[in-house]
This record gives C-alpha cells, sequence and structure tokens, in this order.
C-alpha cells in the first residue's frame, strides 16, 4: 500500500493553463505539506496543513491555491500557469507537524509531480 | 534562513568514507537528514537536536555542533545504494518551519 500518493505523476501544459495536483496519505497523519524541487534540486517548502487548518504559507504566489477536503488529502491547484512553475511538486505528511514546540516530525514524501509548461 | 552544505557534489568508490556538513548562520534548534535517490522521493534518514548529540542509521551517523551551528553526516565503508541527494533541513526554534540545504549530491562507483 502506498502511504503517500500523488496524481499525475507527470503534467505537461501550457501557458496560462490551470491545473490540479491531487496528494493522499493513508498513514493517519495529522498534517500535510507541498514542497517545490526546482531543475537545480532546491528543496523549498510551499505549504502545510495541520488537521485541514493552513499552518505554513510560505512565500507562494497567490496563483497557487491548496485545499484540504480532509485531513487524508491535501490538493495543491495552480492557476494561469507560468514557465517559471516547471518543477517537481513533493506532498509529504507527518504524524504531528509539531508536538508541542519540539522539533517538526519526520515527514514521509510522496513520489512528486513532474510539471512541466510550455 | 537556508542552511549550507558543503561539499555539492562527491564521488566515491565503494568502502571509502565520507562527510557532508551542514551550516547555518544562526544558532540552530533541529537538524534532519534526508536523502534522495535519483528519481524519488527524500527519505528520512535521522533528527537531531541541540546538545551535541550523534546518531547513527546503519553506518551512517550524524553529529550536532552546537556552538559551531553545524552538523555533519558521516557515511562509512559506502555502498553503491548510498548514491543520492543529501538534504540538511534545519529549523532554528519550535516554532519555525523546517529549511532544507541546496543538497549533496554523491556518488558511489565500483
Amino acid at each position: 500500500d502506498t502511504a503517500v500518493s500523488q496524481t499525475p505523476k507527470y503534467l505537461v501544459t501550457q501557458m496560462g493553463n490551470d491545473k490540479s495536483i491531487k496528494c493522499e496519505q493513508n498513514l493517519g497523519h495529522d498534517t500535510m505539506y507541498w514542497y517545490k524541487q526546482d531543475s537545480k534540486k532546491f528543496l523549498k517548502i510551499m505549504f502545510s496543513y495541520n488537521n485541514k487548518e493552513l499552518i505554513i504559507n510560505e512565500t507562494v504566489p497567490n496563483r497557487f491555491s491548496p485545499k484540504s477536503p480532509d485531513k487524508a488529502h491535501l490538493n495543491l491547484h495552480i492557476n494561469s500557469l507560468e514557465l517559471g512553475d516547471s518543477a517537481v511538486y513533493f506532498c509529504a505528511s507527518s504524524q504531528e507537524g509539531r508536538v508541542a514546540g519540539g522539533p517538526s516530525d519526520t515527514q514521509y514524501f510522496g513520489p512528486g509531480t513532474r510539471l512541466t509548461v510550455l | 534562513q537556508q542552511p549550507v552544505q558543503s561539499p555539492q557534489a562527491v564521488i566515491l568508490r565503494e568502502g571509502e568514507d565520507a562527510v557532508i556538513n551542514c551550516s547555518s548562520s544562526k544558532a540552530l534548534y533541529s537538524v534532519h537528514w534526508y536523502r534522495q535517490k535519483h528519481g524519488e522521493a527524500p527519505v528520512f534518514l535521522m533528527i537531531l537536536l541541540k546538545g551535541g548529540e550523534q546518531k547513527g542509521h546503519e553506518k551512517i551517523s550524524a553529529s550536532f555542533n552546537e556552538k559551531k551551528q553545524q552538523s555533519s553526516l558521516y557515511l562509512t565503508a559506502s555502498q553503491l545504494s548510498y548514491s543520492g541527494t543529501y538534504f540538511c533541513g534545519t529549523e532554528l526554534s519550535g516554532n519555525t518551519p523546517l529549511v532544507f540545504g541546496k543538497g549533496t549530491r554523491l556518488s558511489v562507483i565500483a
């Protein structure tokens, strides 16, 4: 059974289009994340949700909108896609985002979605 | 505040040892190490909290030097399966997000 799954695995689209990436985890975790990994392999956090509530929202264009219908799902919708959005997007989850002021919990990453904007 | 990893890349022969460093200009609260194999997702290796503790994972271990604000990942007797990009992630406190470094690409050849 896949712990953290993402669909689609590959996404090729034209500039200006709107697209969504879906993420599901079956680990019973409370916290989910979206990361962007660019061509230079820089892994940057975009959003984090804990029990469906947004807890981290890094400096990301508002064309990116996460949605968490329940704590097992965190989808990413991107409007008006631009060339610079091309990257691999990883979803991740952790048991708890953080234990009472402690360190971040271990994160389990999905397989990634390679987005190519033409 | 993104941590700085060094070296950027390293090539080893099987059986050789390597050290990957992760440094910060600010006081660190925790350091997390992940490995990402080519075309795959990052996988958690270990976490270190301030206090200078050392942890081990098979033949991969790490230390955290609180005074230097640096963590080092030690890979001993490297195996082909160790190849990949190693990321450190750092937190400045229990209330700040995990920020990853740019990664160190490790290639182990026969």
